[in-house]
């Protein structure tokens, strides 16, 4: 029940293109739903996070879409870029207690010039 | 500093021998985390400090892992007797209140041989 299932596990994209990644959890009690990118080398970083009283949040060219009822939310890149190449985590968790995260497997995300 | 510091970057075990891996948090954030990811995979929560106090300790994989903050600011992940599958990179993350919005360092890469 704690898992946040993530897919694809990589992804191709033209520049210009939109890239998509999904995620799906299983904990009813998750109410922050942030992602981050992560470049080799370095720790991740947040990039735009969502909570579960919104259907959609944009942040320039990020967007990230939740479906309550299906428990699932997903993140578009519009525009990709070859900078945004990067492995990509969603993550769970609660706005209470410990305020840990669950994080999803990552997507590795290629953008090609 | 303006970001979370982990050091060393890179530290390489033998399998038996103890190892110290530190953190300094963003000046003011009293949450610090400690996530282990291994290769290819997301992080996974450790530990949880808010200021020196160890409130979440549930994701230590054995009492050979051991977390301090003694001062509520550095804060240092020990591992005894290393074994091969310690090897990852140990992250560390700092927040300040609420503790949901992370800042994560560039990690130590532990690798047992």
């Amino acid at each position: 029940q704690q898992q946040v299932k993530q897919s694809p596990q990589s992804l191709i994209v033209q520049k210009g293109g939109i890239s998509i990644i999904n995620c799906a959890y299983e904990n009813t009690a998750f109410d922050y739903f942030p992602w981050y990118q992560q470049f080799p080398g370095k720790g991740p970083a947040l990039l735009i996070a969502i909570r579960p009283d919104v259907s959609e949040k944009k942040e320039g060219r990020f967007t990230i879409s939740f479906n309550k009822s299906a428990k699932q939310f997903s993140l578009h890149i519009m525009d990709s870029q070859p900078g945004d190449s990067a492995t990509y985590f969603c993550a769970a968790s609660t706005t209470s207690g410990t305020y840990k995260y669950i994080f999803g497997t990552g997507t590795r995300l290629k953008v090609l010039a | 500093g303006a970001g979370v510091s982990q050091s060393p970057r890179y530290k390489v075990a033998k399998r038996g021998q103890d190892v110290a891996l530190r953190c300094d948090p963003i000046s003011g954030h009293v949450s610090l985390f400690w996530y282990q990811q291994a290769l290819g995979q997301g992080p996974e929560f450790l530990t949880y400090f808010q200021n020196e106090a160890q409130l979440d300790k549930s994701g230590l994989p054995s009492d050979r892992f051991f977390a301090e903050r003694p001062e509520g600011s550095v804060s240092t992940l020990k591992i005894q007797r290393t074994q091969q599958e310690d090897s990852a990179v140990y992250l560390c993350a700092s927040s300040p209140p609420p503790a949901i919005r992370y800042t994560f360092g560039s990690g130590t890469r532990l690798t047992v041989v």
